[in-house]
């Protein structure tokens, strides 16, 4: 079945380093790849989507491009704040008549000033 | 902004009682989904429903049931609640026009302990 598979985390950076945090996927067919955040205490949110090969999706300094050669859809930002400190789930929608998301097992990223 | 709200932040409850987690979502989405999220398990769907009175199984809705009998509620119910139902519950809702690529739009969570 399709997976999502992501790096362990966490992820500990200081105020303004280059983030990545890598995101593969194996899946059949042309899914959506998606990036959702999780501040403490909340819900998950659309951080960035994209919809075909060589989208690239961004929002708030953050990117992913959709390779699908590489089948993968790593998260990208050039300098972190402290505010980014968050849970990061990698995801991609299946069609089984539904949108199923299925998701990785998430990031954790911790910034430190 | 689309609200999605849960009724309980935290609830704890006795091995078989039955419990009752309420979801509610005031943007007229036709879709709506409850998932467990578990610490290096990421996120699993129990149950979705795309219409009043409509349900799927996600992929581990045993122990789990669910009610939908106004567009903007979806209800999460354990018949008999387990310890190993001890978890984070969170609600989701989305339109269906968007298709796969559409947004889903998460609640803040019901975090769940089964003494």
């Amino acid at each position: 079945g399709n997976s999502v598979t992501q790096m362990e985390g966490p992820v500990t950076l200081s105020e303004e380093a280059f983030l990545t945090i890598n995101c593969t996927y194996t899946a059949t067919g042309y899914p959506s790849l998606f990036w959702y955040v999780q501040y403490p205490g909340e819900g998950l949110q659309l951080l960035l989507k994209a919809t075909k090969a060589d989208d690239k999706g961004s929002n708030k300094g953050f990117e992913a491009t959709y390779r699908k050669e590489t089948t993968s859809f790593h998260l990208e930002k050039g300098s972190v704040q402290v505010s980014d400190s968050a849970v990061y789930f990698c995801a991609l929608s299946e069609d089984t008549g539904f949108q199923k998301l299925v998701f990785g097992t998430g990031t954790r990223l911790l910034v430190s000033p | 902004d689309v609200k999605v709200t849960q009724s309980s932040r935290y609830l704890v409850k006795r091995t078989g009682e039955k419990v009752f987690l309420e979801c509610v979502q005031d943007m007229d989405h036709e879709n709506m989904f409850w998932y467990r999220q578990d610490p290096g398990l990421g996120l699993r769907l129990i149950y979705f429903s795309y219409d009043v009175k409509m349900k799927e199984k996600g992929d581990i809705p045993e122990g789990y049931s669910v009610s939908r009998e106004k567009k903007e509620r979806f209800s999460l119910i354990l018949e008999s609640a387990s310890t190993n139902q001890t978890s984070m519950y969170l609600c989701a809702s989305s339109q269906t026009s968007g298709g796969l690529s559409e947004t889903q739009y998460f609640g803040p969570g019901t975090r769940l302990l089964v003494l």
